[in-house]
């Protein structure tokens, strides 16, 4: 298994551009999460999917973040406009929704907005 | 609001001594907590689960233990390597509405001394 693949691995953007970030779940697993890591608060919750239905995203920092879930093999999250401030890096994890399994994660993306 | 919380963001300990990694949480509902590791750049990886029925959960050199009560559970590594140099996520589980939530404090980097 591939394991839960993200892309890109790093993103430059300049600052009011549209930032698309990719994630593919490990196949069979139903319960998909977005994350936003940053010193000052860690591994922060943005969204989260189950069976494609976004459960919670009370965590998305504001109006110009967006999560989709097309199908159960990918999930985007776009930021639009980009500012500089969401300068971090975001993490995809995917999980068995039926039991108390550990969430797998993506190896991340790397987003600078300069 | 953080409902899973790590006070201490760094933890220095010489190589073959104990390392003790704490974590708070305020939730009662959760109902399952997980250590997680995590490398540069790389996605954190599972360590350690330990079930809220249970007061203690060993896996060779690693033990969890939780104390309900308090809400408060601990990491323990005896004995240390300069390979468990790495950064340490608490995180706690419930399920509620159907729905699975996940919620990691901000970590704790742990270096090993040769």
């Amino acid at each position: 298994d591939a394991g839960v693949i993200q892309s890109p691995r790093h993103e430059v953007t300049e600052m009011g551009q549209e930032v698309t970030l990719r994630c593919k779940p490990i196949s069979g697993h139903n319960s998909l999460f977005w994350y936003r890591q940053t010193m000052m608060r860690g591994l922060e919750l943005l969204i989260y999917f189950n069976n494609n239905v976004p459960i919670d995203d009370s965590g998305m920092p504001e109006d110009r973040f967006s999560a989709k879930m097309p199908n159960a093999s990918f999930s985007t999250l776009k930021i639009q406009p980009s500012e500089p401030r969401d300068s971090a890096v975001y993490f995809c994890a995917s999980s068995w929704r039926g039991s108390n399994t550990e969430a797998f994660f993506g190896q991340g993306t790397r987003l600078t907005v300069v | 609001d953080q409902q899973v919380k790590q006070n201490s963001p760094s933890l220095s300990v010489q190589e073959g001594r104990i390392s003790i990694l704490n974590c708070d949480y305020t939730n009662s509902m959760f109902d399952y907590f997980l250590w997680y590791k995590k490398y540069p750049a790389e996605g954190p990886t599972f360590l350690i689960s330990i079930s809220s029925i249970k007061d203690k959960n060993e896996d060779g050199r690693f033990t969890v233990f939780l104390n309900k009560s308090a809400k408060h559970l601990s990491l323990h590594i005896v004995p240390s390597q300069p390979g468990d140099s790495a950064v340490y996520f608490c995180a706690a589980f419930a399920r509620f509405d159907g729905a699975n939530n996940l919620f990691f404090g901000t970590g704790t980097r742990l270096t090993v001394i040769p």
